[in-house]
């Protein structure tokens, strides 16, 4: 699986928008891009994924590029309870193993 | 669908003790996933199951760790015997078929071995 990598931390202030950056410069064209993030200690949570377009839900927006080489995830308006580590994932579409680097770590502020 | 559940929450245990941590998936999902999270290492996958069996076991740490799937609705992760190294938050996953499809976490199992 492709590698990405993260910024560390990240801080964004209650009511803005959210935008965390992913670089994947050595995905290849069957490998989806995922987001996860994990409040504290639970469990990690789906937030989204997408191959080629930009893709929205309830939670986020996820931009790739053109090129596929980077992603953002946007929470459009982030709230305390935002505050999280947030993990980009690089995975083959035949279904088998999620591998988490370390994430951003997400503060959001009042 | 009540999402995946793992249980114990807790466990605290003694050193050279059998510890056993198990795991309900989601109804209808064929994969399964048994991650282990620490400070130093991060999230790491120990094992996956497809359709109940062992596809991937690769990430086990030793001999002392075993991983079981008898049925579709029911898994379980053996430390047998346990070390003060194996404290960690144990994490069940699942997830349905195959192709774009996500895996959803359980809320984890945390482990305490003195």
């Amino acid at each position: 699986d492709a590698k990405t990598t993260q910024p560390p931390s990240m801080d964004c202030a209650e009511g803005r928008a959210a935008n965390l950056p992913c670089n994947h410069s050595t995905i290849s064209g069957n490998e989806y891009v995922y987001w996860y993030r994990q409040i504290h200690s639970q469990g990690p949570q789906y937030i989204i994924h997408g191959l080629k377009n930009n893709e929205t839900n309830e939670m986020a927006s996820l931009i790739i590029t053109e090129d596929r080489k980077s992603s953002t995830l946007i929470l459009p308006h982030a709230t305390l309870r935002d505050t999280a580590v947030y993990y980009c994932i690089v995975r083959l579409y035949n279904f088998n193993k999620f591998y988490f680097g370390s994430g951003t770590k997400l503060n959001v502020k009042p | 669908d009540a999402g995946v559940i793992q249980s114990p929450r807790h466990e605290v245990t003694e050193m050279g003790q059998e510890v056993t941590l198990r795991c309900k998936p989601i109804s209808g999902h064929d994969y399964l996933f048994w991650y282990r999270q620490t400070m130093m290492r991060g999230l790491e996958l120990l094992i996956y199951f497809n359709n109940n069996v062992p596809i991937d076991d690769s990430g086990m740490p030793e001999d002392r760790f075993s991983a079981k799937m008898p049925n579709a609705s029911f898994s379980t992760l053996k430390i047998q015997p346990s070390e003060p190294r194996d404290s960690a938050v144990y994490f069940c996953a699942s997830g349905a078929g195959t192709g774009n499809v996500a895996a959803f976490f359980g809320q984890g199992t945390r482990l305490t071995v003195v």
